[in-house]
């Protein structure tokens, strides 16, 4: 059993679309995470939940909307899609102090 | 502010030498965590070690180790006897109340 999962693995889409990427995690955490992680490889968090709650909020464009309809899972919506928000988008669930278990990576194109 | 620094953007050795990899970070807390993440070639990212504040104990794990010193705020990983397969993006990373900064990785490449 995959114990952080994320889908699609890939996504190609055009600039102005919306798109969603689903998390989910099995190990019974209560704080999930949204990481982006650009062509360089900088990883920048950008959302954190726990049990259901926003927590932390990055200064990320109101474009994107986390959702967290319950606490094994955290959704991530974008709205009108712009070239720059192409990168790997990670998910990532925790048990507390920092040790994160990471999903496998969202590849996110916007041609 | 919190900050952490890898000042290597991209390390290469042969295979079977002793590799550094240097991690100095900022903080105003006297309470934090400290860890060390790797992201192979395939993209995923690994939990490699987690080490708090109050614990200055180097840590060896095989051929990994890990020197933390807060009289210069450092915590460096040493890879003994480096194999091809430590290839890999290694990202330190700071924990302040659960918001988890990394640095910006160390490429290390282990030439056959």
């Amino acid at each position: 059993d995959t114990a952080v999962s994320q889908t699609p693995k890939y996504l190609v889409t055009q600039m102005g679309n919306d798109k969603s990427i689903k998390c989910e995690q099995n190990l019974g955490h209560d704080t999930m995470y949204w990481y982006k992680q650009d062509s360089k490889k900088f990883l920048k968090i950008m959302f954190s939940y726990n049990n259901k709650e926003l927590i932390i909020n990055e200064t990320v464009p109101n474009r994107f909307s986390p959702k967290s309809p319950d606490k094994a899972h955290l959704n991530l919506h974008i709205n009108s899609l712009e070239l720059g928000d192409s990168a790997v988008y990670f998910c990532a669930s925790s048990p507390g102090r920092g040790k994160l278990f990471f999903g496998s990576g969202t590849q996110l194109s916007v041609l | 502010a919190q900050k952490v620094t890898q000042a290597q953007t991209e390390i290469s050795v042969v295979e079977k030498e002793d590799v550094t990899l240097d991690c100095v970070y900022e903080t105003r807390d006297t309470t934090y965590y400290l860890f060390w993440y790797k992201q192979p070639p395939s993209g995923e990212l690994v939990f490699l070690i987690r080490r708090n504040s109050f614990d200055e104990q180097n840590e060896i794990s095989g051929r990994y180790s890990w020197n933390f010193q807060k009289s210069t705020s450092s915590f460096n990983f040493t890879i003994t006897a480096s194999q091809v397969v430590d290839s890999a993006v290694y990202f330190c990373a700071l924990d302040n109340y659960d918001k988890i900064i990394f640095g910006k990785g160390t490429r290390l490449h282990i030439l056959p």
